[in-house]
């Protein structure tokens, strides 16, 4: 049971390029999330899912697109990086039942944007 | 527009005496708070959560409080362990509206021997 994995941990892009950021789960779940947190800062919302086929903006999703054509896949795109794309890029999921709202988080892919 | 604040960047504690995490809320719309550890170089990790109806929620050496007039809840940690030593957020849920967490920035809890 590995709960929740990211592909790649590292990226270093330059201006123009694109590229796909791949979270996937072993958990069943419903509900996936993709975030970014910046130096100093928490993380914010880019896009969400609440189940296959759907997905929703968050807080901050300009210069981004996802997909969930799998329940257990959801992909991250940058079309065309920028330098204020570098960051570190979290994906969660949760269970959609239930109160406790708890998202299970991945390590992380850290993306730098030259 | 921060909608959900930890003032504190860091804090330093003694090990085995109680650590007090704070955090501030302006939204009135939030329904469920949660605090999350997280280690250099890993995923957040979930530690305890609190809905809106209670003021208070206790696991292990882990204690969350809810002051809902004040906007404010307070995570208590005791005793403390050189193993806490991370950085805390605070993380709120809104009814309605887009689904995820509004996350604070953050408090870097050091935890001294």
């Amino acid at each position: 049971n590995a709960g929740v994995t990211q592909t790649p941990k590292f990226r270093v892009l330059k201006t123009g390029q694109s590229m796909t950021l791949l979270c996937a789960q072993d958990m069943n779940h419903e509900y996936m999330y993709w975030y970014r947190q910046d130096p100093g800062m928490g993380l914010r919302l880019i896009h969400y899912s609440v189940g296959e086929g759907t997905t929703a903006k968050g807080e901050v999703p300009d210069g981004y697109n996802v997909s969930r054509l799998k329940k257990q896949n959801f992909l991250l795109g940058l079309e065309s990086a920028a330098p204020s794309q570098t960051s570190v890029y979290f994906c969660a999921s949760r269970w959609e039942g239930g109160t406790a709202y708890e998202q299970y988080f991945g390590p992380g892919t850290r993306l730098t944007v030259t | 527009d921060q909608q959900v604040k930890q003032n504190s960047p860091s804090l330093s504690v003694q090990e085995g005496r109680i650590s007090i995490l704070n955090c501030d809320y302006t939204n009135s719309m939030f329904d469920y708070f949660l605090w999350y550890k997280k280690y250099p170089a890993e995923g957040p990790t979930f530690l305890i959560s609190i809905s809106s109806i209670k003021d208070k929620n206790e696991d292990g050496r882990f204690t969350v409080f809810l002051n809902k007039s004040a906007k404010h809840l307070s995570l208590h940690i005791v005793p403390s362990q050189p193993g806490d030593s991370a950085v805390y957020f605070c993380a709120a849920r809104g009814r309605g509206g887009a689904d995820g967490l509004t996350f604070g920035k953050g408090t870097h809890l050091i935890i001294q021997p």
